[in-house]
């Protein structure tokens, strides 16, 4: 089973701040199947990134994603007050998927 | 308008089975498959399993083989998964969301259902 451990858990920022979440696989993976999330709490999770850098209709262009082969990075280039969430990571291969642990995107 | 919509909270016993379903709409219901996917207080995602839209055909993850199963209705364009000999540890917001057949991505959620294990 693929491993995605994100960096870091927490990442304390002000708005306007350029924010960079990393997501490391335990072993190479297609870029077609790795994906981003966004959950606000007490929502359901909401797809940011699909294909590693490909972004989900009505999601802002200041998110984007990038990476290829054990290395994928999201980038929300200037922070607006509606981006302090928890972001996740996905990969999918052989019909299965798993979710890196999350970053916690906070106010600073 | 795509949507899932799931079914409302439960709270059930240790030992016991729960059901929880996701009605979805707004999409041809068998080109598409279904995840579902948990969330423990605090905690970050654990997927579940995926049954397909088409034809039924399931794959769930190991760690829940065995109690766990995913059915569908095409009649009705629901999904079921029903979850056995819970414990507490089984706590948890449970959510059902559509699978890209492309990309392999939830590009679609359920509002999620709590379902609470408590003696």
């Amino acid at each position: 089973e693929i491993v995605l451990t994100q960096s870091p858990g927490t990442l304390s920022l002000s708005p306007g701040e350029r924010a960079t979440l990393s997501c490391r696989a335990s072993q190479s993976l297609s870029s077609t199947y790795l994906a981003w999330y966004q959950q606000r709490p007490g929502q359901a999770p909401r797809l940011l990134i699909y294909g590693a850098s490909s972004r989900a209709t009505g999601i802002p262009d200041r998110f984007s994603g990038s990476g290829s082969g054990t290395d994928f990075t999201l980038t929300i280039s200037r922070l607006e007050p509606e981006d302090f969430a928890v972001y996740f990571c996905q990969q999918y291969g052989s019909s299965r998927w798993t979710f890196g642990q999350g970053t916690k995107v906070e106010i600073k | 308008q795509v949507h899932l919509v799931q079914s409302g909270a439960e709270v059930k016993k240790p030992g016991a089975s729960v059901k929880v379903s996701c009605k979805a709409s707004g999409y041809n219901f068998i080109t598409y498959g279904i995840s579902w996917v948990r969330q423990a207080p605090g905690q970050g995602l654990e997927w579940m399993g995926w049954i397909s839209g088409y034809n039924g055909k399931t794959n769930y993850a190991q760690n829940l083989q065995g109690r766990v199963t995913m059915t569908t209705d095409t009649s009705t364009s629901a999904v079921y998964m029903e979850l056995r000999s819970l414990r507490s540890d089984d706590t948890a917001v449970y959510y059902c969301a559509r699978v890209d057949g492309s990309e392999g991505a939830f590009d679609i959620w359920g509002q999620g259902t709590m379902v609470t294990v408590s003696s």
